[in-house]
């Protein structure tokens, strides 16, 4: 039973235009909600998190949204750049040790 | 420079033979993780150690072993028993007292032949 689904395997995009990758969860207890950017043979790194008394983080040219109703989060990046192409994870933690991963995203970005 | 290195990056294994890789981190935290990644999957936790001397199995841990004798060392063993050990392992650290933000080495590629 996959608790944090990312729907979308891959995504492309125009470079200068804007990257949305959605995340939905089903476990009411995540309450920590985390995005990473990984390289192919490399480790992930982290982005940006959120807790769950917010709906919205930013960092530069990454936002993070979190709708708690629907169980949803998505990560904007704007502008995309060609540097951006790599594999996105949502991650979710319920206040425990350890976090819940998505699938992953591929985002590739044209320039 | 602090950080969390795997070793080796790039390991071949015969079938049926147990194979160690190696985690450290200079990091200073208290938490330590194995996570495995299989081509165009999520990741999947293997084990986890919150302290020394201590561990607990994580959503796949059948096939693997771990160790925490010390504080910066979190060493996994891929056995025999381990059905399909071919896959990208990545160790994670995290600070407890900072949040629930987990930090990785840069993997390691275990292929078994």
């Amino acid at each position: 039973d996959q608790q944090v689904k990312q729907n979308s395997p891959s995504l492309s995009v125009q470079e200068g235009r804007i990257s949305i990758l959605n995340c939905d969860y089903t476990n009411s207890m995540f309450d920590y909600f985390l995005w990473y950017k990984k390289y192919p043979a490399e480790g992930p790194t982290f982005l940006i998190s959120i807790s769950s008394i917010k709906d919205k983080n930013e960092d530069g040219r990454f936002t993070v949204f979190l709708n708690k109703s629907a169980k949803h989060l998505s990560l904007h990046i704007v502008p995309s750049q060609p540097g951006d192409s790599a594999v996105y994870f949502c991650a979710a933690s319920d206040g425990g040790n350890k976090l819940t991963f998505g699938g992953g995203t591929r985002v590739l970005v044209k320039p | 420079d602090g950080g969390i290195t795997q070793s080796p990056k790039y390991l071949f294994r015969k079938e049926g033979q147990n194979v160690t890789l190696s985690c450290e981190q200079n990091l200073n935290h208290d938490a330590m993780y194995w996570y495995r990644q299989d081509p165009g999957q999520g990741l999947r936790l293997i084990y986890y150690s919150q302290i020394v001397n201590d561990f607990q199995k994580g959503d796949i841990a059948e096939g693997y072993s771990v160790s925490r004798e010390k504080k910066e060392s979190f060493p996994l063993t891929v056995t025999s028993a381990q059905k399909n050990p071919t896959a990208f392992y990545l160790c994670a650290s995290r600070a407890v007292s900072s949040g629930n933000t987990i930090y990785f080495g840069e993997g390691s590629w275990l292929t078994v032949v």
